[in-house]
C-alpha cells in the first residue's frame, strides 16, 4: 500500500517568510511523528499526534514552530518568521497506536536564504 | 532523560568484511530498541528491533541483541555488501518513561568499497 507522503519535497523561502510542511501518514496509523534532521546530525523530535491530540508537544523549539492534524490523518507543520537555522530536513513517520515501529516519509528538504 | 550513544562515523569497509557499529543507551525504564537504516536518496526504515533483554533482532544479514547490563545494542554483519552503504540510526522509545518519544543517535555513515 501507500506509504508516508510529505509535501513538498523541496522548499527555499526567505528568511521572515511563513511556511507550511505537509504529511499525509498512512491509511489506519493513527499516531503521527513530526522530526527535524539538520545536515550530518541525528533526528531531533519535535511532535506527536495521537489522533488528533498532540500529548507531546516537548520538542517544539520555539513558538514559531506549530502543528496541526485533521481527521485522523493529515498534519501540517507551521514555520512562522523563518530562520537560517530552521533550515533541515523535516521528516514525517507514522505507526500503529500501541506499536513502535515508525514509518518514515521522504522528508521535506527547507532552505531559508 | 533517556539517551542514546552511537559510534561516529564514517567507517569504511571493503565488501564482505565483517560490520560492528556500537551502540550505548541510558534509560531509566525498560526501552524497545531500534536500528533504522537510511539509503542514499530514501526515506528512514526500520532494519530491526528488539523489546526486551536478550532479544536478537535480526533483518537482511543484520544483527543487534539488546544487552542490558552494558546497556548496548551493537549492529553486527558477516559480510557487508556494497548496498548496504547508508547511514544507520540506533533508537530507543520507552513508553513508561518517555511516553511515545523515540530517541535517535546521531547516526553511522557506512562506506562499502567493492
Amino acid at each position: 500500500g501507500a506509504g508516508v507522503s510529505q509535501s513538498p519535497s523541496n522548499k527555499v523561502t526567505e528568511k521572515g517568510k511563513d511556511v507550511e510542511l505537509r504529511c499525509d501518514p498512512i491509511s489506519g496509523h493513527t499516531a503521527l511523528y513530526w522530526y527535524r534532521q539538520r545536515l550530518g546530525q541525528g533526528l531531533e523530535f519535535l511532535i506527536y499526534f495521537q489522533g488528533n491530540s498532540a500529548p507531546d508537544k516537548s520538542g517544539l523549539p520555539s513558538d514559531r514552530f506549530s502543528a496541526e492534524r485533521t481527521g485522523e490523518s493529515v498534519s501540517t507543520l507551521t514555520i512562522q518568521r523563518t530562520q537560517q537555522e530552521d533550515s533541515a530536513v523535516y521528516l514525517c513517520a507514522s505507526s500503529i497506536e500501541g506499536n513502535y515501529e515508525q514509518y518514515f516519509g521522504p522528508g521535506t528538504r527547507l532552505t531559508v536564504t | 532523560g533517556n539517551s542514546v550513544t552511537q559510534m561516529e562515523g564514517p567507517v569504511t569497509l571493503s565488501e564482505e568484511a565483517f560490520l560492528t557499529i556500537n551502540c550505548t543507551y541510558t534509560a531509566t525504564g525498560y526501552p524497545s530498541l531500534f536500528w533504522y537504516v537510511q539509503y542514499p536518496g530514501e526515506g528512514l526504515q526500520l532494519l530491526l528491533k528488539a523489546t526486551k533483554a536478550d532479544d536478537k533482532g535480526s533483518n537482511k544479514g543484520f544483527e543487534a541483541t539488546y544487552r542490558k547490563e552494558t546497556t548496548s545494542f551493537h549492529l553486527e554483519k558477516g559480510s557487508v555488501q556494497v548496498s548496504d552503504s547508508a547511514v544507520y540510526f540506533c533508537a530507543l522509545s520507552d513508553p513508561y518513561t518517555g511516553g511515545f518519544k523515540t530517541i535517535f543517535g546521531a547516526g553511522t555513515r557506512l562506506f562499502v568499497k567493492a
